[in-house]
């Protein structure tokens, strides 16, 4: 089975600063690792994904990841965030071998950016 | 369509009735999976369908939850004498089936029911 946890529920930080989200996940097996963003009233966007290769990962709107498989990691940062970034992460496994393909999500990290 | 598409986008209903929720996935995606988001619950698997495989029901909480998935494409949620635990928004994704699972899944925006 696969857990995730994302270690901080709420991250309050201002405008221009850096942040950094973190997750980390348990799992028997072998997993791919995504990072999905939810704006207020929408739906899950995808942030970016691990699959294989080089650990840091870039994705959409500056953002970034590293996976750490000795520490079972994959935190999620930025260099300097806008308000507009303002909104629920979840960090997210997948098992690359099973029979179901379902997405294991963790408890969601609010991101506040405050002026 | 360009996008998962939900309907309705909003639901009221009161305790006991029944409701649907539908799911219309991107085109060409055989996968499809839905899921509930409950304040302070985070994102709970409810189930998922592949092409003919028989679907993996296991987050189905109660036999008052039942989905299907017709021609391999638009899907219904039902949910039998409704209870208000059961307010919660419920998310439809969908992803391409071939090329494993790394591939992206994609949401909707989500239903949102109220149980009154």
């Amino acid at each position: 089975a696969q857990s995730v946890t994302q270690l901080d529920s709420q991250v309050p930080v201002f405008e221009e600063a850096p942040v950094e989200l973190r997750c980390n996940y348990s799992s028997s097996v072998s997993v791919y690792l995504f990072w999905y963003v939810q704006y207020p009233n929408q739906g899950l966007q995808l942030l970016l994904k691990y699959l294989s290769g080089s650990t840091l990962v870039k994705g959409i709107n500056g953002f970034e990841a590293e996976f750490n498989k000795s520490q079972t990691s994959f935190h999620l940062r930025k260099p300097s965030v806008h308000i507009s970034d303002t909104a629920e992460y979840f960090c997210a496994v997948r098992p690359i071998s099973s029979n179901t393909g379902k997405l294991i999500f963790g408890q969601g990290t609010t991101l506040q950016v405050k002026p | 369509g360009a996008g998962v598409s939900q309907s309705p986008s909003n639901k009221v209903t009161e305790k006991g009735k029944d409701v649907e929720l539908r799911c219309d996935p991107i085109s060409g995606h055989t996968a499809l999976y839905w899921y509930r988001q409950s304040l302070g619950q985070g994102l709970e698997f409810l189930i998922y369908f592949q092409g003919n495989s028989a679907p993996d029901k296991s987050g189905l909480p109660s036999d008052r939850f039942s989905a299907e998935r017709t021609g391999g494409s638009v899907s219904t949620l039902t949910i039998q004498r409704t209870q208000q635990e059961d307010s919660a928004v419920y998310l439809c994704a969908s992803s391409l089936a071939t090329g494993g699972y790394g591939n992206t899944i994609y949401f909707g925006e989500g239903s949102w029911l109220t149980v009154v």
